[in-house]
């Protein structure tokens, strides 16, 4: 079962744009949101996460936006670059334990 | 600061020969966590350790598959009969095991099967 949604599945942003990548969930015991990056070849590397008492978190170019209400939580990368250019996922856990994971999106940023 | 170390990095097999792969976590992380990446998917969780003891298993984990934590540092899992289906990324990360505390990766072990 897929219990977190994520998309668009691909995205083509301009350099200095913005690129929103959105997830959802449906188990609300849910409650640590991470997401990760992943290069070709490369294991997933943690970005940002956040926990559902909060609504926004902020670090350097990547925020993440919470909705509890909604049970939906997205990644803002502003003034996107071409290193950015990789695949996202988000995923969520319950207490720390093992991630569900959404299917990715590949991001490229055209120079 | 030493990451989240795989080995072998590559492995390819003939269909149904055995294949053990081998984590080594961040030192001071007790718990451990292994996952399975298809191609275009996200990882798939498949088991966990804290310390030496297996906690979970994912029903993703046939009789075929085992994993093991002596000790409670390095980690090894073994596919025993591999089938084509096995085909896939195995990556391993840890954590320290305190409440959302960060998951970090290796960069996994990339399993063909001609």
């Amino acid at each position: 079962q897929q219990q977190v949604k994520q998309s668009p599945q691909s995205l083509i942003v301009q350099k200095g744009g913005i690129s929103i990548i959105n997830c959802a969930y449906e188990n609300t015991a849910f409650d640590y949101f991470p997401w990760y990056q992943q290069f070709p070849g490369k294991g997933p590397a943690l970005l940002i996460a956040i926990r559902p008492d909060v609504s926004e978190k902020k670090e350097g170019r990547f925020t993440i936006s919470f909705n509890k209400s909604a049970k939906q939580f997205s990644l803002h990368i502003m003034d996107s670059q071409p290193g950015d250019s990789a695949t996202y996922f988000c995923a969520a856990s319950r207490g720390g334990n093992k991630l569900v994971f959404g299917a990715g999106t590949i991001l490229r940023v055209k120079s | 600061d030493t990451g989240v170390s795989q080995d072998p990095r590559h492995k390819i097999t003939k269909r149904g020969q055995n294949v053990t792969f081998r984590c080594d976590p961040i030192s001071e992380h007790n718990r451990l966590y292994w996952y399975r990446q298809t191609l275009g998917q996200g990882p798939e969780f498949l088991t966990y350790f804290q310390n030496e003891a297996q906690l979970e298993k994912s029903r993703l984990l046939s009789d075929r598959f085992s994993a093991e934590r002596p000790k409670g540092s390095f980690s090894t899992l073994e596919i025993q009969r591999t089938e084509q289906g096995d085909s896939a990324m195995y990556l391993c990360a840890s954590s320290s095991g305190a409440a959302n505390q960060p998951q970090h990766f290796g960069d996994g072990t990339r399993l063909s099967i001609l």
